[in-house]
């Protein structure tokens, strides 16, 4: 089982606001990274640290954290943004990392 | 252009053995620190491997730690896992990435910028 909790699915209409969130201890010493992964594709890094996003991503994708959950928020969210998404952290420990569940996001 | 590109992957039996490569190319590999992150068919992503960029420092996870050996040739920008004793729960899509530690306004954080496409290790009889 993970050490990171996500909720498995969750759907958005097109141009609406959607926030996926991830809870685990590790959070409140290291913050998260999030993955956006396509079907047949490699993730791609969207959102790290405590707001940051890589060249390339949109600016619509924020990151958030309050203790121990940290959120990705997309605002106005487009087709092409369903897909799986994936929290990660380095565990608590530092010496390994672990990944949430991932959550399945429709956009309808 | 920055890629990662893995290969080895393939059919193996039961308590066999394979050998991933990745090759690095568009930035400085001998700098980096790289992992191994895999993803069984249908689910999600499990952390698997980190080597720091001189190979000095080594983690594992649990599941593979005593069975799997990673290791890098910076000379040939490239690293390399070492599966022995595989099992059917191995099998899944094995990608290496690279690691990259930010320090923005202060702040500590960590991320796994660069993906490679992935090759798939099967272990069936």
């Amino acid at each position: 089982s993970s050490e990171l909790t996500q909720d498995p699915a969750i759907s958005v209409a097109l141009g609406q606001t959607v926030r996926i969130t991830c809870q685990g201890d590790s959070l409140r010493t290291y913050y998260a990274s999030w993955y956006q992964q396509k079907p047949g594709q490699a993730p791609v890094l969207v959102i790290f640290g405590k707001n940051n996003r890589p060249s390339g991503i949109p600016d619509r994708f924020s990151g958030s954290t309050s203790g121990n959950t940290t959120s990705l928020t997309i605002t106005g969210a487009q087709a092409e943004d369903e897909g799986d998404y994936y929290c990660n952290s380095r565990h608590s420990s530092g010496d390994h990392w672990v990944f949430g569940g991932g959550t399945k996001l429709t956009v309808l | 252009q920055v890629q990662l590109v893995e290969s080895g992957g393939g059919l193996v039996n039961p308590g066999g053995s394979l050998r991933l490569s990745c090759a690095a190319s568009g930035f400085t590999f001998s700098d980096s620190y790289i992992n191994w992150i895999r993803q069984a068919p249908g689910k999600g992503l499990e952390w698997i491997s980190y080597i720091s960029s001189t190979g000095s420092t080594i983690y594992y996870a649990d599941s593979v730690k005593g069975r799997f050996t990673v290791s890098r040739d910076n000379a040939k920008k490239s690293l390399y896992l070492q599966m022995n004793s595989l099992r059917a729960e191995d099998t899944a899509v094995y990608y290496c990435a690279r690691f990259r530690d930010y320090y923005v306004l202060g702040s500590y954080s960590d991320a796994f910028d660069i993906w490679g496409q992935g090759t798939m290790v099967t272990v069936s009889s």
